[in-house]
């Protein structure tokens, strides 16, 4: 069965220091990989898909199978950056397309 | 476009009672999910619908738990009878199938709280 490890459950830094977020997964198939994002009083959204190779808010993520790992980096973290950051995992069988989540990451970043 | 919508927001219950969550997706989205999102945990899969057919419910406590989506919009998730460890914030997400690589869009959620 698949499962994803975010071994932190909080992780503080201070703003303009880098910042990253570790995510393990395992998974027998091609994985399919995202990082979700909740800040305060706001709803769960999408931050990055690792398929899309894309730079958001200045965050990056590389999927690395070897190590199975998909961490979340950003160089210089902002005050606004503080949220509950979820790693999830995303199986496609027929039709069913479920994430898998872990158990996510409370950053914050100190003024 | 109008988000999820999720009702009610938060609700309280004693243990053995009842509870109805209810779940309006994004106009057009044909795919909702069910999750149930327990403190310090990430959200865990409940229930999957595609317009008004379930397509997985394999992690769904059955012997309590019932969902149905009748005309492929809106969507109920009960608990009959509640138990304390339902305690937990109860979400809603939907998804169009039209695009590939898709994003799920999250309601509010309904926080639950059993004494």
């Amino acid at each position: 069965a698949q499962r994803v490890t975010q071994p932190e459950k909080l992780l503080s830094v201070f703003k303009g220091a880098p910042v990253e977020l570790k995510c393990n997964y395992s998974y027998s198939g091609s994985p399919e990989l995202f990082w979700y994002v909740q800040y305060s009083r706001q709803r769960l959204q999408l931050l990055l898909r690792h398929i899309s190779r894309e730079s958001i808010k200045g965050f990056t993520a590389d999927l690395n199978k070897g190590e199975t790992s998909f961490h979340l980096k950003k160089p210089f973290a902002q005050e606004e950056d503080s949220a509950m950051y979820y790693c999830a995992l995303r199986i496609s069988s027929g039709s069913a397309r479920q994430l898998t989540f872990g158990s996510g990451t409370q950053l914050t970043v100190l003024p | 476009e109008a988000g999820v919508a999720q009702s009610p927001r938060y609700k309280i219950i004693e243990k053995r009672q009842s509870v109805a969550f209810w779940c309006n997706p994004i106009s057009g989205h044909a795919t909702l999910y069910w999750y149930q999102q327990i403190l310090g945990q990430g959200p865990k899969l409940l229930i999957q619908f595609q317009n008004n057919g379930v397509v997985d419910d394999s992690q769904l406590p059955k012997d309590r738990f019932s969902a149905e989506r009748l005309k492929g919009v809106d969507s109920t998730l009960k608990i009959q009878p509640a138990k304390l460890e339902d305690s937990a914030v109860y979400l809603c997400a939907s998804r169009t199938e039209s695009r590939a690589y898709n994003e799920q869009f999250f309601g509010p959620g309904t926080r639950l709280t059993v004494l």
